[in-house]
């Protein structure tokens, strides 16, 4: 079974310092990783995603990952952190294979909450 | 587009009570799941459907019902609540392929008393 870990809780920081959010995963086979975020009162929402090809992946607001197979691991950064960057994030796998019967089941880690003070 | 919507956004119930968690999208994705999160456990999957008439068990469906008699409508029933119930859940859609981003509905609150 696949699983997702997510080494950090809690994080807190100040504005325009760096972050760096890790993320293990356990599968055997091919995988496809996310990062979603969910901000205070929203639902969550696709930060970026790797499936193939160049695996430092960049998203939405400035956010990278990089996808180290060696590893298992597909970490989340961004250089400069604003106070709108203060949310949970989660990371999720699931199988690269692209069968149809098989849906799109992702596995999540158990998230990070992030605190940007202003 | 609507995107995926949920109703209602907050439920109470007494324990044994049922009702049903609505949820549809008019994207028309083939994929459609509910998912509950709680603090600590991120988001567990509950229930999916790969298309109308098809359904299967996530990781925790115990005390939970679907059926997806159409693309755009994927309920979620609760048969008789449990205080171990209490969560948020969401409620997803995608194309049906895995590289597909799931886009997510705005969550019910439940809590069973």
């Amino acid at each position: 079974a696949q699983s997702v870990s997510q080494h950090n809780h809690h994080v807190i920081l100040s504005e325009a310092a760096s972050l760096e959010l890790g993320c293990n995963y356990s599968y055997g086979g091919t995988v496809n990783l996310f990062w979603y975020v969910q901000y205070p009162g929203q639902h969550l929402q696709l930060l970026l995603k790797y499936f193939s090809g160049d695996p430092l992946v960049k998203g939405i607001k400035g956010f990278e990952a990089e996808f180290i197979k060696s590893k298992f691991s597909f970490n989340l950064r961004k250089p400069s952190v604003q106070w709108s960057d203060t949310a949970e994030y989660f990371c999720a796998v699931n199988s690269g294979a692209m069968i149809k019967a098989a849906g799109n089941k992702l596995t999540f880690g158990g998230g990070t909450r992030v605190l940007v003070k202003p | 587009n609507a995107g995926v919507t949920q109703t209602p956004k907050f439920q109470v119930l007494k324990t044994g009570q049922s009702m049903t968690l609505q949820c549809a999208q008019d994207m028309n994705h083939e994929y459609m799941s509910w998912y509950r999160q709680d603090p600590g456990m991120g988001l567990r999957l509950i229930h999916y459907s790969v298309g109308a008439g098809i359904t299967d068990q996530g990781e925790v469906p115990n005390g939970y019902n679907v059926s997806r008699s159409t693309t755009e409508d994927f309920p979620l029933r609760l048969l008789s609540a449990a205080p171990s119930q209490t969560s948020v859940y969401f409620c997803a859609s995608s194309r049906g392929t895995s590289a597909n981003t799931q886009y997510f509905g705005p969550g019910t609150r439940l809590t069973v008393l």
